[in-house]
């Protein structure tokens, strides 16, 4: 089964802290991306990794993509309330052109 | 440039009936994927349409199908409905669906009461 597991779940956090969201699988990826999503809306994609060791920066948040391809985290430096939100990893395989297989999501409440 | 359009928004069936959600991609992209976003599940794949074909599918019953038209306008059908099928469904369009650099909708929230 191709899983992605993404932790933690559930993230509670005051304005000014860091924090890092981690996405592992067993399996490899051509590409993982990174969305989030607000209630009621369609994820947004945020980021798109391809490379193993890849590290791409967006303002505040830095993504990484593992050397071997089955993980990915992301780190949130500074976090303001306009960070809250459901994040989501997603992953692609080549051999399954259009599918994305997607982790549970991690809850981030940024409190002021 | 518009982004991906799913309609309707909003959808409340009732058990058994069935249901047809559509999806209008971005200019230029042939590839339509589906999803089924739930509380327990979370993101889900149902199957994804390039050129008015099928070429990918989920793990869903036959109950849940799906086309494209010429103008990659993609349209899903959820026979004999279930309250389990409640859920926000969402559609994601790319150029080719190969890189997988999906730009999603906003969704259709069916409730079945």
């Amino acid at each position: 089964t191709q899983l992605l597991e993404q932790s933690p779940q559930f993230l509670s956090i005051q304005e000014g802290e860091n924090l890092t969201v981690y996405c592992n699988s067993s399996s490899v990826f051509s590409s993982l991306q990174w969305y989030r999503q607000e209630p009621g809306e369609g994820p947004v994609l945020l980021v798109t990794v391809v490379t193993g060791g890849e590290v791409k920066k967006l303002k505040r948040l830095t993504f990484q993509f593992g050397d071997a391809r089955k993980d990915s985290s992301l780190h949130i430096t500074a976090a303001q309330p306009g960070d809250t939100g459901l994040y989501l990893c997603a992953g692609a395989h080549s051999s399954n052109t259009g599918k994305l297989i997607f982790g549970q999501g991690t809850t981030l409440q940024v409190k002021p | 440039k518009a982004g991906v359009t799913q309609t309707p928004r909003y959808l409340i069936k009732t058990r058994g009936q069935q249901v047809t959600l559509s999806c209008s991609p971005i200019s230029g992209h042939r590839s339509v994927s589906w999803y089924q976003q739930t509380p327990g599940q979370g993101l889900q794949f149902l199957f994804e349409y390039f050129s008015e074909t099928q070429r990918n599918k989920g793990n869903f019953p036959g109950r849940f199908s799906g086309r494209q038209f010429s103008n990659s306008r993609s349209e899903m059908n959820v026979s004999t409905l279930e309250l389990g099928d409640s859920a926000l469904y969402l559609c994601a369009s790319s150029v080719t669906g190969r890189v997988a650099e999906a730009f999603f909708g906003q969704g259709t929230r069916l409730t079945v009461v």
